[in-house]
């Protein structure tokens, strides 16, 4: 079936750089996707949201790139921080309007390095 | 975003026993909710969609009748696990969606079920 998975499960960077966290979602037909972050014992927390119209959207310290021709997701964060240490979801809607219902990646999780 | 409360945050119980979670949506009216299950190191996986003043809809594989699901009012949606037993700990999470698709998480309950 469909799904939506994340290249790698763990991440590692160093205090002050730039992370980048990738998602490959295989349903052609998603329409809306959204980042997560979940930290240990919480529930997620929206990050940044993009539609399927759009390649690119920018919010506080991270950007969310999407390609549609190769179904990837990425999600940069900029001058990651200590208290961006987290799991990162990527999630996607494939039908949105009344029924939707959100897909779950794997997770990813961030690590920051001081 | 919207905020969404839940309560307990952790209870812990005996086997066979039954246990209540309450989900609140505390700025909003909201007619639908959702129930997440998540694993230890897993993804959070959908049980169930809450509609207020109708039935539940359950994803496949979820026992209706071991979930029970009641979204009496627009601001409170309860899920009650019967009969529970050790494979039942998980932390469980409800979201409520706004006039978009996007999702916002409560804060998560742990179960354990000794």
């Amino acid at each position: 079936g469909e799904s939506v998975g994340l290249h790698l499960p763990t991440l590692s960077v160093q205090e002050g750089d730039n992370s980048i966290i990738n998602c490959a979602y295989s349903n052609s037909a998603s329409d809306y996707f959204i980042w997560y972050k979940q930290e240990s014992g919480k529930g997620p927390q929206f990050i940044i949201d993009i539609r399927s119209n759009m390649d690119k959207r920018q919010g506080q310290r991270v950007t969310v790139l999407l390609n549609k021709t190769v179904k990837h997701l990425s999600l940069q964060i900029a001058a990651t921080q200590p208290g961006d240490s987290a799991v990162y979801f990527c999630a996607e809607i494939g039908i949105t309007g009344a029924n939707s219902k959100l897909t779950f990646g794997k997770g990813i999780t961030l690590s920051v390095r001081p | 975003g919207a905020v969404v409360s839940q309560h307990p945050s952790r209870v812990i119980c005996k086997s066979g026993t039954s246990v209540k979670i309450e989900c609140r949506s505390l700025d909003f009216q909201a007619t639908t909710m959702f129930w997440y299950r998540q694993f230890p190191k897993q993804s959070l996986m959908l049980m169930a969609t809450s509609n207020e003043g109708s039935k539940a809809t359950y994803e496949q594989g979820v026992e209706k009748d071991k979930f029970l699901i009641n979204h009496a009012s627009l601001t409170l949606s309860t899920l009650t696990v019967t009969s529970a037993h050790p494979e039942d700990s998980s932390f469980y999470i409800c979201s409520t969606r706004l006039y978009t698709d996007t999702q916002y998480f409560g804060p998560g309950t742990r179960l354990t079920v000794l």
